[in-house]
């Protein structure tokens, strides 16, 4: 069974740009959601998709966005891009659809740097 | 909303050691308390958990400790061995279909 697949791994942007981050999640898991790691912070939670709805949100700014697709594939978007959004971004799949009912399956992330 | 702190944020000990993360927890709500692994270069995996209802769980060289009325749980790991060594984070949640917030994290080194 493929586990949580996210592209691209790796990408550098400048200051300004903006940028799509994808994760296909583990078939049949109808819930994912997405995480910045940065040093220091740990893994903050950015947001939460079930059936292509949003249904939790984290203290993140506007300019971090997401949505989910039918087949349960997930995007997120970040407008505007900042040296302080430099971190690894990890995509989680679960199967009930809800972030407490079970295990969290993670993806290996997308690592961005903005120069 | 809920808030874990995670402690120590670093852990060195030598193979055959023991190993004790602590966090503490804000919202008496919460009642779902898993611990994440994650190796370098990976994704955090799930390691064990335990819910508001029980107070110890254990699976072979990990244990989880819960504390409800302090509001804090620790994970145990006994008998430590090299492969251990990597970063550890506790979460905890307050319902089905809320979100899972995590500790800062500890990074684990075991020397052998």
């Amino acid at each position: 069974k493929a586990g949580v697949t996210q592209t691209p791994r790796y990408l550098i942007k400048t200051r300004g740009q903006q940028v799509t981050l994808s994760c296909s999640p583990i078939s049949g898991h109808r819930s994912v959601s997405w995480y910045q790691q940065t040093p220091g912070q740990g893994l903050q939670f950015l947001f939460e998709y079930f059936s292509e709805t949003q249904r939790n949100k984290g203290n993140f700014p506007g300019r971090f966005s997401g949505r989910q697709f039918s087949n349960s594939r997930s995007e997120m978007n970040v407008s505007t891009l900042e040296l302080g959004d430099s971190a690894l971004y990890l995509c989680a799949s679960s199967l009930l659809g809800g972030v407490n009912t079970g295990e969290l399956f993670f993806g290996e992330g997308s690592r961005l740097t903005v120069l | 909303g809920e808030n874990v702190e995670q402690h120590p944020s670093t852990l060195s000990v030598q193979e055959g050691d023991s190993a004790v993360i602590k966090c503490t927890y804000s919202d008496s709500a919460s009642n779902y308390f898993p611990w994440y692994k994650q190796e370098l270069g990976k994704g955090p995996q799930l390691i064990i958990d335990i819910r508001s209802n029980v107070g110890e769980k254990k699976d072979q060289r990990i244990a989880v400790t819960l504390n409800k009325t302090a509001k804090h749980f620790s994970l145990h790991i006994t008998e430590t061995q090299p492969e251990d060594s990597a970063v550890y984070f506790c979460a905890a949640s307050i319902a089905a279909g809320t979100a899972l917030i995590f500790g800062k994290g500890t990074t684990l080194s075991v020397s052998s």
